[in-house]
């Protein structure tokens, strides 16, 4: 069964440091989303995707934030000076539109030290 | 503020028993609605999807919406170990099929035990 694939599964960075979690679409979804989990704490979208560019962003999303698709496959989410509380599990799902269901990836876990 | 509430449990049944999971949203243009199921540090897997007043069947599990009332419900009949997760709802403002139609608004979810 095709699925979401999202790299690394866990990652520790420094405050202040960039990272950037990869996601892996399955081949024929065109919508991205990025989520997040605060341990304890309810799944909050961050932002949406589609057509090369960002369709909607939450409060969450600011100018920390950004994502793109560099190669036409990976489906990234940067952070680009992190903060002890953007520690989280990071999810990325995609869908084809239309109707069916996304599919989440195993998400990646951010440890911010 | 949209919010969607849901009791935090946890919510314990017998083995084979029927699970009960309730869910009330706050913004009335919700027009799409889910529940997801999420094990201990994986990520939510969608059960069902609900669009419609009324009930919905699938198998074991049976979602119903009251959109007058801002309520869904999840019956989990003949409850398994297996079913022992948290179970998410969610709710999207943008129609089924619409752009964006999993941008959602999530609850904080209601653990579920099933005991054997």
């Amino acid at each position: 069964e095709p699925e979401v694939t999202q790299t690394p599964s866990h990652q520790v960075t420094q405050m202040g440091q960039e990272v950037i979690l990869r996601c892996v679409p399955i081949s024929n979804h065109l919508y991205f989303y990025w989520y997040r989990q605060i341990l304890g704490q309810k799944v909050e979208f961050l932002v949406s995707f589609y057509n090369n560019e960002i369709s909607e962003k939450s409060e969450i999303f600011d100018d920390q934030f950004s994502v793109e698709r560099p190669d036409g496959s990976n489906f990234t989410l940067k952070i680009r000076s992190t903060k002890l509380e953007d520690s989280a599990m990071y999810f990325c799902a995609t869908e084809t539109g239309g109707n069916t269901e996304a599919f989440f990836g195993q998400g990646t876990r951010l440890t911010v030290v | 503020q949209k919010e969607v509430e849901q009791n935090s449990g946890p919510l314990s049944v017998p083995e084979g028993a029927i699970a009960s999971l309730n869910c009330t949203y706050s913004d009335r243009g919700s027009q799409s609605f889910f529940w997801y199921r999420q094990y201990s540090g994986k990520s939510p897997e969608l059960i069902m999807s609900i669009y419609s007043n009324g009930d919905k069947e699938d198998g074991r599990f049976t979602a119903q919406l009251n959109k007058a009332s801002q309520y869904v419900s999840l019956l989990i009949r003949d409850s398994q170990p297996s079913d022992s997760a948290t179970y998410l709802c969610a709710v999207n403002k943008i129609p089924p099929g619409g752009a964006g139609s999993y941008q959602l608004t999530f609850g904080k979810g209601t653990k579920l035990s099933v005991i054997p």
